[in-house]
């Protein structure tokens, strides 16, 4: 069974500019999470997703950040505009919906804003 | 206030030398406790889950062992291939909320 797929795995850019990463978790999970982790840190949650309803973005930066999952299944993460201060590792992960179940992570993408 | 803390920040064991890392929890109603390997420049592994006090699980070399306030991850004779960064995750209320821990970098010298 294929694991939570995200792409693009690097981006480098400039600041003031937009970027999107986009993840399609694993078929059946109906909870998608977006995580930034930065180095030497745990993942910091930044939108938690049931289904096609956003439950949780009070961590999201909503001034620059947007996220969207139209139909239930795969999910994009917007920036728009690209800080210095969010270069880090941008973490998909799902699972399934409910408590007590683990997340499946992808392998990230890593952002870079020169 | 810190939900969820791991010790040590960094562990170097020689082969053979078992040891233990903590998670410590201050979180109410725990619905589960996760464990999580972190090799680099990829997203976590899921390992464990445990629910109540009590509870262990074993995978290989490693065994999780979970209290009210605290859980273990105890690695028996480490190998090499055991380096990883070791992430600790809670699941409370309200909300069902997931909060990490910063992790504690395994390394495993031959």
């Amino acid at each position: 069974e294929a694991g939570v797929v995200q792409s693009p795995r690097y981006k480098i850019i400039e600041k003031k500019q937009p970027v999107a990463f986009w993840c399609n978790p694993i078929s059946g999970h109906n909870t998608l999470y977006w995580y930034l982790q930065n180095l030497g840190q745990g993942p910091e949650l930044l939108i938690r997703y049931e289904n096609e309803e956003a439950v949780d973005d009070s961590q999201l930066p909503k001034d620059r950040f947007s996220a969207e999952r139209l139909k239930g299944v795969d999910s994009t993460l917007k920036i728009q505009p690209a800080e210095l201060g969010d270069s880090a590792v941008y973490l998909c992960a799902s699972s399934l919906q409910g408590h007590g179940y683990e997340q499946y992570f992808g392998p990230g993408t890593r952002l870079t804003v020169t | 206030e810190d939900q969820v803390t791991q010790s040590p920040e960094a562990l170097r064991l020689q082969e053979g030398e078992s040891s233990s890392l903590n998670c410590s929890y201050t979180v109410s109603g725990l619905r589960g406790l996760f464990w999580y390997r972190q090799d680099p420049g990829k997203g976590p592994e899921f390992l464990f889950t445990l629910y109540s006090a009590g509870e262990e699980k074993e995978k290989e070399r490693l065994k999780a062992t979970l209290t009210k306030k605290e859980s273990f991850l105890h690695i028996t004779a480490p190998k090499p291939e055991d380096s990883a960064t070791y992430l600790c995750a809670v699941q409370a209320p309200p909300g069902n909320q997931f909060y990490f821990g910063t992790g504690t970098s395994l390394t495993v010298i031959p």
